[in-house]
């Protein structure tokens, strides 16, 4: 079974600038998170799409957003970059029923320059 | 604030020697447990879940869980050099939700 993708792997974009970042999951899971990781702070939970309805939001500011399709593919959205953006982004998929057992994709490394 | 502590390390243990990680979290509401391995420049890999008091086993791998004293600890037996990676502690809670909250992680070498 294929794992985790996310497109694209590397980007690098300008202070101000959006970015839309995609992930596929797992076949058959319909529950999809995602994490912000920095060297200084760490993993992050961004927010949880389930069924095409955000379940749980973490503590960022609206300028990160998301959504997620009818086939449990799911994109996040950062406006308005800052540098502190900078970042890997990851996305994590879950089975059904098993919401917490988290398996990542690749990430997604952006650079606000 | 819900945190979950680890040793930054560096760990260093030579090869087929017994690795030891260890995790505290803050909320007692915690119900889930899992251990993840990270590869430098990889992403999370899930190696270890642990939902009850007591030890889990999973080839060289043994995951301790304490509720009463809030820590969960990761034992890594005939350790490798590749098993040299970070290695994350995450829990859930009934506050978070299906959340996962990630300790910093413990880097683990392991010199042959």
């Amino acid at each position: 079974k294929a794992g985790v993708t996310q497109t694209p792997r590397y980007l690098i974009k300008t202070r101000g600038q959006q970015v839309t970042l995609s992930c596929s999951p797992i076949s058959g899971h319909r529950s999809v998170s995602w994490y912000q990781q920095t060297p200084g702070q760490g993993l992050q939970f961004l927010f949880e799409y389930f069924s095409e309805t955000q379940r749980n939001k973490g503590n960022f500011p609206g300028r990160f957003s998301g959504r997620q399709f009818s086939n449990s593919r799911s994109e996040m959205n950062v406006s308005t970059l800052e540098l502190g953006d900078s970042a890997l982004y990851l996305c994590a998929s879950s089975p059904r029923g098993q919401a917490d057992t988290q398996y990542f994709g690749p990430g997604t490394r952006l650079t606000v320059l | 604030q819900k945190e979950v502590e680890q040793n930054s390390g560096p760990l260093s243990v030579p090869e087929g020697a017994i690795a030891s990680l260890n995790c505290t979290y803050s909320d007692r509401g915690s119900q889930s447990f899992f251990w993840y391995r990270q590869y430098s420049g990889k992403s999370p890999e899930l190696i270890m879940s642990i939902y009850s008091n007591g030890d889990k086993e999973d080839g060289r791998f043994t995951a301790q869980l304490n509720k009463a004293s809030q820590y969960v600890s990761l034992l890594i037996r005939d350790s490798q050099p590749s098993d040299s990676a970070t290695y994350l502690c995450a829990v859930t809670s009934n506050q978070a939700g299906t959340a996962l909250i990630f300790g910093k992680g413990t880097t683990l070498s392991v010199s042959s």
